[in-house]
């Protein structure tokens, strides 16, 4: 069965903290993985986007990492700021290339 | 401005009326897909498209239609809807079906009474 595993649920840190949200795919073949935020009633905005070919990438504070073998993969926020308030979702791409199997999120809460 | 837009934004209908949720999108993307958002449950995949008049099935198809007519129009259609069809709902494209970010509209709350 295809599955994504978010952990913590939720998480609440202060301004400038460093942190790591973990996702966990039982997939041992996939396409890509990306790491999306989304904002209370309103959709998905695509953070960053690793192919299964690359270990990592990295978007100004944001740092994503993949690893295929043991089916995990981080995103490392640094410097954390309240604007990064909102939930965090991994998906990834299985091979059949038609649909993203998504995470039910990591909720992040950054106060000042 | 490239986006994805979904209409209408919030919904509440009642059992059985048949309704329509338009996604349009304005980058030319050739794949589309439909999801489903419930508390518990995360997003679902109702059905997709990899281009112009190829559509199939998702996870969560059942009670669901989608047609593909255009590039850039994948509405949603609910030919009967019921109670367990109140869901948040969201349209998505990429460029193609792999490799590529996925862009989502903004959501269109409905509710089935």
């Amino acid at each position: 069965k295809q599955e994504v595993t978010q952990i913590p649920a939720a998480l609440s840190v202060p301004e400038g903290e460093n942190l790591v949200l973990n996702c966990s795919f039982t997939d041992s073949a996939i396409y890509n993985l990306q790491w999306f935020r989304q904002d209370p009633g309103k959709g998905l905005t695509s953070l960053l986007l690793i192919q299964s070919s690359q270990r990592e990438q990295t978007s100004g504070r944001l740092n994503a990492s993949l690893d295929k073998s043991s089916g995990r993969s981080t995103l490392y926020i640094a410097a954390s700021q309240p604007g990064d308030s909102a939930t965090y979702l991994c998906a990834y791409l299985g091979q059949a290339g038609t649909a993203l199997i998504f995470g039910k999120g990591t909720t992040l809460s950054v106060s000042s | 401005e490239a986006q994805v837009t979904q209409n209408p934004r919030y919904l509440i209908t009642v059992t059985g009326k048949k309704l329509t949720v338009t996604c349009s999108q304005n980058m030319n993307h050739e794949y589309m897909s439909w999801y489903r958002q419930d508390p518990g449950l995360g997003l679902r995949q109702i059905y997709y498209s990899m281009n112009v008049e190829v559509t199939d099935k998702g996870d969560v198809p059942e009670g669901y239609k989608v047609s593909r007519k255009e590039k850039r129009n994948f509405p949603l259609i609910l030919e009967s809807p019921s109670p367990n069809q109140t869901s948040l709902y969201f349209c998505a494209s990429s460029l193609v079906a792999t490799n590529e970010k996925l862009f989502f509209g903004s959501g269109t709350q409905l509710s089935v009474l």
